[in-house]
Parts: C-alpha cells; structure tokens; sequence
C-alpha cells in the first residue's frame, strides 16, 4: 500500500514567520511530488510542484524534496493570516496513474 | 495552470433522483480524468479514474452502478449518481493531469450535492 503521511495539525504560526509543513511518503520509486492548498469548501488548488532532490522557490513559497529520506517539505515564508487553509501533499508513484494524497495539514496564521 | 471546470457548482435534488456532473479541461486534452468525493472536514476520497474511450476504473467500496462515468471525449467527463440517497450528500471534486513530464494536476471548483 503506497502511502503519503502528514502531520493533521492544526499548526499555528504568527503572522509574518516561518510556516514549515512536512510530509513523508513510503514508494521509494515516486518521481513527481505536489503541494495543494484547500481552503474550506474550495477544491484544491496546485501551488508548488517538485521532481528533483533538492529546494525549488516561487515567490514565498519553497519546496524541499530529500528522495534519499523520502520526504517533502513546503516552507512559507512571511506567512499572512490568508495562507490559512489546509495544505495537502501528493505523490505521483512510480508504475500507477494515480496520485496518492496525504490527509493534510491544516495551518493557521494568527493575525 | 491548466483549466478544469465543472457544471454545476451544487445541485440539490429530491432522494431518488439522478443528477449529472460534468468536467471539462478548457485548455488541454484529458485521456484520464479522476472523480473525489470529500465529506465536511474529511480527506479527498478517490472514487474512480476516468479514461477516454474506455471503462471507468472504480475504487474498492466504490458503486459502479451507482456512479456511473462516461469519457465522451479528451475534454470531458461525466459522473452521474443515480438514485441519489441523503448519504450520497457530498463535495464532489474532478481532476486532471496534463500529460508530458510535468503530470501536474488540476483540479475543477467542485459540486456540492445536496439529496432532500
């Protein structure tokens, strides 16, 4: 059973800090790695994707991938009270054409 | 991004009733299409892949005659929950990845359904 684990939370930060959200998956051979924001009532939406070891930015936002230690990482840097939402991270594995959600983490930024 | 939309953004019906929901990729062409179901506070569920040109492939738990889903073409895709019981109240969510290596997915504004 291919699996992607996060922490449920809620995890509350101050606005303005740092926002660190991890996930960790369990197929060594996935290759494609997403993060999601879900505001309440809203569908998903795509907002970091990553492929390689490493950190990838986009404006506040830094993902981090370590395939050795087989986890993923989102970084919200100067967090503001509308990053509020639950953040959900998939996993694309390797030989199957679906994506494997974890249950997200819901983050809190406090005014 | 990529583009997914769907019709109609709630539905409420009478229990017994069957109803539609339609997801379209506006700006690329789906051959695989998935459909969620996400109750109030709970995770994405995926109920079924969608695959243009052949049978749906339903999750384990998953009704197939119950939620039937049609891939009339690259851009669109189908559920329709027959005989809608109260239970089947829920948020139900499409997708799609764009094909090439980037296998990003989008994911359309959902459909609440509410069954009286």
């Amino acid at each position: 059973q291919k699996e992607v684990e996060q922490n449920s939370g809620p995890l509350s930060v101050p606005e303005g800090a740092i926002a660190s959200l991890n996930c960790t998956y369990s197929d060594r051979g996935s290759q494609s790695f997403f993060w999601y924001r879900q505001y309440s009532g809203k569908s998903p939406e795509l907002i970091m994707s990553i492929y390689s070891n490493g950190d990838k930015e986009d404006g506040r936002f830094t993902a981090q991938l370590n395939k050795a230690s087989q986890y993923v990482s989102l970084l919200i840097r100067d967090s503001q009270p509308s990053d509020s939402a639950t953040y959900l991270c998939a996993v694309h594995p390797s030989g199957t054409y679906k994506y494997i959600f974890g249950t997200g983490t819901r983050l809190k930024v406090l005014a | 991004g990529a583009v997914v939309s769907q019709h109609p953004s709630w539905v409420i019906c009478k229990s017994g009733t069957s109803v539609k929901i339609e997801c379209r990729s506006l700006d690329f062409q789906a051959t695989t299409m998935f459909w969620y179901r996400q109750f109030p506070k709970q995770s994405l569920m995926l109920m079924a892949t969608s695959n243009e040109g052949s049978k749906a492939t339903y999750e384990q738990g998953v009704e197939k005659d119950k939620f039937l889903i049609n891939h009339a073409s690259l851009t669109l895709s189908t559920l329709t929950v027959t005989s809608a019981h109260p239970e089947d109240s829920s948020f139900y969510i499409c997708s799609a990845p764009t094909s090439g290596g980037a296998n990003e997915q989008f994911f359309g504004p959902g459909t609440r359904l509410t069954v009286l």
